[in-house]
């Protein structure tokens, strides 16, 4: 089946140890978001890309950094997580067509020490 | 930025019985998407069911359905006949046709359902 793969699952890391989650997509899709989620907690974007063309959001910390190396994955970097980033981290994809859901992978719910 | 509200943080239902979920949001736009979206414990968001703005006819998706009120900016999520793998978490979103691929979510109404 078609999905959205995120990896690991579940990471724990040091507070101010570099950390990165990647997402693995087999949709083909152009669009791929990166969303962090808090508990109960609406997901809150911090950037996409369509296609290599890269989009960040204005309130996202300089501390989050993204990488697209192929259609098929992408990168979340955290170059020194706070514990306020410990938090679900989603991925999800899109055709650029606006009548086109978001589709989801599992997330990975990162843990800082 | 377009806004999306959901003023519900919890419901609660029945098993079996209907529940409606609300959602506003403000826009200038005419022609846009909405979503609704659920997010069962430890599990991944899945659509529900969309609604293209310039149809007038709501969408339906066997159980559940919406109720599309544009001049108001509302999207109810109506779910009938209730079944407890519906207790979710569930996010109403909003796509521009202009801006195209940002998603606007509202913070989010949590189901609960009773046997």
């Amino acid at each position: 089946d078609a999905m959205v793969i995120q990896n690991p699952r579940y990471q724990v890391t040091q507070f101010g140890k570099p950390v990165t989650l990647s997402c693995s997509q087999t949709l083909n899709h152009n669009v791929m978001y990166w969303y962090q989620q808090k508990s109960s907690q609406a997901p809150k974007l911090l950037f996409h890309y369509y296609d290599k063309d890269f989009n960040n959001e204005a309130d996202t910390p300089d501390n989050f950094q993204s990488r697209r190396p192929n259609t098929s994955f992408c990168f979340l970097d955290i170059r020194s997580p706070g514990l306020g980033d410990a938090a679900m981290y989603l991925c999800a994809t899109s055709r650029p067509i606006s009548y086109n859901e978001q589709f989801f992978g599992p997330g990975t719910r990162l843990t800082v020490l | 930025a377009q806004t999306v509200t959901q003023s519900q943080p919890e419901m609660s239902v029945q098993e079996a019985e209907t529940v409606t979920l609300s959602c506003t949001y403000d826009t200038s736009e005419s022609d846009y998407y909405l979503f609704w979206y659920k997010q069962p414990p430890s599990r991944q968001m899945i659509l529900v069911i969309r609604q293209e703005a310039y149809k007038q006819q709501n969408a339906t998706e066997n159980r559940f359905s919406v109720n599309f009120q544009k001049a108001a900016k509302s999207f109810s999520l109506k779910i009938s006949d209730s079944q407890l793998g519906d207790a979710a978490m569930y996010f109403c979103a909003y796509r521009s046709t202009n801006t195209g691929n940002q998603f606007y979510f509202g913070t989010g109404t949590s189901l609960t359902v009773i046997p």
